[in-house]
């Protein structure tokens, strides 16, 4: 079956440390795309990516890094200088800029900062 | 950026009635996209329904349906016969070509047996 994995489900992490999220798709799409879920808030875009080996900032970038080396993967970075990271994450993945390109979901990473 | 506001953060509906969520949006643009997202409590966000700004007519998909106003710049939608697997937290979400996909807070649904 085609669709996004993401893992770990749930994930801890101590204060200081990097921690790396992963994202996997087999749907053949050529752009993918990190969001952080708070309470309260909708779906704030961290990263995307429309081709392999380019990315670009969303709107939450800062304390977060990402790689695109192949199509179907695309792991996010948490690093110790994001102030706040106990969020959910949510990895997505579109056809690209096609008029209905609407964005298909992985099942989301739950990570908590200690 | 463009905004995406929707003013219920929650809704309850009796089991087979009908309900509206609403939403709102602000553009300069013309050409753009319209979505409704639903997350149940598995947090698998799942789409529900889309809607193209050229096309007057509204979307339906079976229980599911929109009222698009352009002038008005709002995408509300209604769920018919509303049954208990429809409780989750909707999310409106817009889309144009220049533009990344921008998502609404949010409203909670309930729906009671």
């Amino acid at each position: 079956d085609g669709g996004i994995t993401q893992s770990p489900k749930y994930l801890f992490r101590k204060e200081g440390q990097n921690v790396t999220l992963s994202c996997e798709q087999n749907l053949n799409h050529d752009a993918m795309y990190w969001y952080r879920q708070d309470p309260g808030q909708g779906l704030r875009l961290i990263y995307y990516s429309q081709i392999v080996n380019d990315f670009q900032k969303g709107d939450i970038a800062e304390g977060y890094s990402v790689s695109r080396e192949k199509k179907e993967s695309f792991p996010l970075t948490v690093t110790s200088a994001q102030k706040n990271p106990t969020a959910f994450y949510l990895c997505a993945s579109s056809t690209g800029q096609g008029r209905y390109n609407e964005q298909f979901f992985g099942p989301g990473t739950r990570l908590t900062v200690l | 950026a463009q905004t995406v506001t929707q003013s219920q953060p929650e809704m309850s509906v009796q089991e087979a009635e009908t309900v509206t969520l609403s939403c709102t949006y602000d553009t300069s643009e013309s050409d753009y996209y319209l979505f409704w997202y639903k997350q149940p409590p598995s947090r698998q966000m799942i789409l529900v329904i889309r809607q193209e700004a050229y096309k007057q007519q509204n979307a339906t998909e079976n229980r599911f349906s929109v009222n698009f106003q352009k002038a008005a710049k709002s995408f509300s939608l209604k769920i018919s016969d509303s049954q208990l697997g429809d409780a989750a937290m909707y999310f409106c979400a817009y889309r144009s070509p220049l533009d990344d996909m921008r998502f609404g807070a949010g409203t909670r649904l309930t729906v009671k047996p």
